[in-house]
């Protein structure tokens, strides 16, 4: 069963235009939530990165809102770029202190298309 | 970038043949991570290891089994390949101390099993 469910597999967005993600969780154990950003032939990167102890975080044109009531957490992209095209993971980590800290449950990923 | 270097970066070999791949940090840190790529899924989390000789089974660990000897090298091991192996494989490193640590990735491994 997936953990984490991530929408929409596929992202086409005008140059200037907003890129939203959403990501969707049921496990409440799960207290940190990173967004991750690949370029084809790249390791995932992290992006940023919110705990459910905020409602929003933002970093420049990146911003993370986090619905803790809806188990739902959404990655926003503002005046989105062409540089900006890549595959986008969400992901989870329960708070559990033992040998399972950080492990990281991904959703299958979002391909961002900013035409120019 | 974290220092992850993963070896080889691309690979192809026969169903049945024994494969190993190598992840190596720099950092020092504790956790290290295997997880395999395929379109349509994600990451999938293979093995783990939150110290050496210390490793768990993520939710994909059929088939493959890990070591890690020392703090710097962990070792994910095909014992006899299969062509739905065949994937891209990356290694993350996380300091882990106290609260959840940033996992880094290494640019993955390549593998093609015909």
């Amino acid at each position: 069963q997936q953990q984490v469910k991530q929408s929409p597999q596929s992202l086409i967005v005008q140059k200037g235009g907003i890129s939203i993600i959403n990501c969707a969780y049921e496990n409440t154990a799960f207290d940190y939530f990173p967004w991750y950003q690949q370029f084809p032939g790249k390791g995932p990167a992290l992006l940023i990165a919110i705990r459910p102890d905020v409602s929003e975080k933002k970093e420049g044109r990146f911003t993370i809102s986090f619905n803790k009531s809806a188990k739902q957490f959404s990655l926003h992209i503002m005046d989105s770029q062409p540089g900006d095209s890549a595959t986008y993971f969400c992901a989870a980590s329960p708070a559990d202190r033992g040998s399972t800290l950080g492990r990281l449950y991904f959703g299958r990923g979002t391909q961002l298309t900013v035409w120019p | 970038d974290a220092g992850i270097t993963q070896s080889p970066r691309h690979k192809v070999t026969e169903t049945g043949t024994p494969v190993t791949l190598r992840c190596h940090q720099t950092e020092n840190h504790r956790y290290m991570y295997w997880y395999r790529q395929d379109p349509g899924h994600g990451l999938r989390l293979i093995h783990y290891s939150y110290g050496v000789k210390d490793t768990d089974k993520g939710e994909v660990s059929d088939g493959y089994s890990v070591s890690r000897s020392k703090t710097e090298d962990f070792l994910l091991t095909l014992e006899s390949a299969t062509s739905s192996q065949t994937s891209v494989y990356f290694c993350a490193i996380s300091a882990g101390q106290g609260s959840v640590q940033p996992q880094h990735f290494g640019d993955g491994t390549r593998l093609s099993i015909l």
